[in-house]
């Protein structure tokens, strides 16, 4: 069992939609959680940070993490063409080390 | 906002050859900075963690002689594939720790894509 599960997608949405990303996890010492955006042939870039439980929002973007759940999500509200990237979830314990997810393929279409 | 940037953004070479892939922080010092691969699809795996002036720290399953790490200065670090071989295509993308930061500022580089024929 991989220790973050992600469904690769591809996700297709409408213009305007929300769109919601999740992954789950296997090892309850996760404590920080992570959002990265990756348009194709580029390096992640950070969207959401999140220690521990909780909400957290920024604009459009809103994270959630549940540890009891071993979940975590990412909300986009009223998607946009430019939204469309690979959205990867990172994990970490009290270390440097990041454990991603696959991915989720987004396709946000006018 | 922290730049990182990764010399060459692509590179094609023959099997059997060795390919050096350099890491520059641009504007802040990284005492620390990481290794990762990325398969077409796959999520991202870290391969070592290198810290300026010592030696890098390998994954399990990623052979140190193989895959040479050098993070000789707080700006640079070089990836150096010996002996490509086809297997070794991927995308390989570094990141970048300020000297004084923590899991969330992690900065990453473009990416380099190697393709071994």
């Amino acid at each position: 069992q991989k220790e973050v599960e992600q469904d690769p997608g591809p996700l297709s949405v409408p213009e305007g939609a929300i769109v919601s990303l999740n992954c789950t996890y296997s090892n309850s010492a996760f404590q920080y959680f992570m959002w990265y955006r990756q348009y194709s042939r580029k390096g992640p870039e950070l969207l959401m940070y999140t220690y521990s439980s909780g909400n957290k929002e920024d604009g459009r973007f809103t994270a959630q993490v549940d540890k009891s759940s071993k979940y975590i999500s990412l909300f986009i509200r009223d998607s946009q063409p430019s939204d469309s990237a690979t959205y990867l979830c990172a994990m970490s314990y009290n270390t440097d080390k990041l454990i991603f997810g696959t991915g989720t393929r987004l396709q946000v279409f006018p | 906002g922290a730049v990182v940037s990764q010399h060459p953004s692509w590179v094609i070479c023959k099997s059997g050859t060795s390919v050096k892939i350099e890491c520059r922080s641009l504007d802040f010092q990284a005492t620390t900075m990481f290794w990762y691969r990325q398969f077409p699809k796959q999520s991202l795996m870290l391969m070592a963690t290198s810290n300026e002036g010592s030696k890098a720290t390998y994954e399990q399953g990623v052979e140190k002689d193989k895959f040479l790490i050098n993070h000789a200065s707080l700006t640079l670090s070089t990836l150096t594939v010996t002996s490509a071989h086809p297997e070794d295509s991927s995308f390989y993308i570094c990141s970048a720790m300020p000297a004084s930061g923590s899991t969330d500022t992690q900065y990453f580089g473009p990416g380099t894509r190697l393709t071994v024929l």
